[in-house]
């Protein structure tokens, strides 16, 4: 099993361009989110999906949208890039409901100049 | 609102034993465990809910305080492996399956 596939690995965009991250996940989870990380710092949420046409903002959602057409795929879009965007973004995945933990995948390092 | 895990570092031995707490202010649901290795995905390790002291992999468990919202993990012997960062995220009942995180123990074991 692939499990949360996230591309690209890495990226450089300019200041103002705009970039979608995607990620898909091959275990028929209805849950999924993205996070971002700064260096040294913990997880931050940007925005999640319980299900396809389904989604809500997290905590930091400001310069980010979101998507939900499939159970499988959930695309990050950064919308006119700013250097404060520069991170470790992470997608993740959990089965329905409560206690359920959460599938990450191996994140995009992404820098903006 | 955040919780607070302390201490933000640790560093120890091979075979010496750690304790890592996560505590909020909020009333919790549950509270998961997750290690990062340097330049790697975060890791689930284990869930405690309310009332619950559970046994993870290796020689890591937890216990879950809920009347004083505070969580701790336990790592026994540790072994070189164990080395990472471990976040506690924090579920409560009005937020669905979000988790909020902590900002991390940084754990080194050397030999």
């Amino acid at each position: 099993n692939a499990g949360v596939t996230q591309t690209p690995k890495f990226h450089i965009l300019k200041i103002g361009q705009s970039m979608t991250l995607q990620c898909t996940q091959d275990m028929n989870h209805n849950y999924m989110y993205w996070y971002r990380q700064d260096p040294g710092m913990g997880l931050k949420l940007i925005y999640y999906s319980v299900g396809a046409g389904i989604t809500d903002k997290g905590e930091v959602p400001n310069g980010y949208n979101v998507s939900r057409s499939t159970t499988e795929d959930f695309p990050l879009r950064l919308e006119l890039a700013a250097p404060s965007q520069t991170s470790v973004y992470f997608c993740a995945s959990s089965r329905d409901s409560y206690n359920q933990p959460q599938h990450f995948g191996d994140g995009t390092r992404l820098s903006i100049l | 609102q955040q919780p607070v895990q302390s201490p933000q570092a640790v560093i120890l031995r091979e075979g010496e034993d750690a304790v890592i707490n996560c505590s909020s202010s909020k009333a919790l649901y549950s509270v998961h465990w997750y290690r990062q290795k340097h330049g790697e995905a975060p890791v689930f390790l284990m869930i405690l809910l309310k009332g619950g002291e559970q046994k993870g992999h290796e020689k890591i468990s937890a216990s879950f305080n809920e009347k004083k919202q505070q969580s701790s993990l336990y790592l026994t012997a540790s072994q070189l492996s164990y080395s990472g960062t471990y976040f506690c995220g924090t579920e409560r009942k009005t937020s669905g399956s979000r988790l909020t995180f902590g900002e991390g123990t940084q754990l080194t074991v050397n030999p």
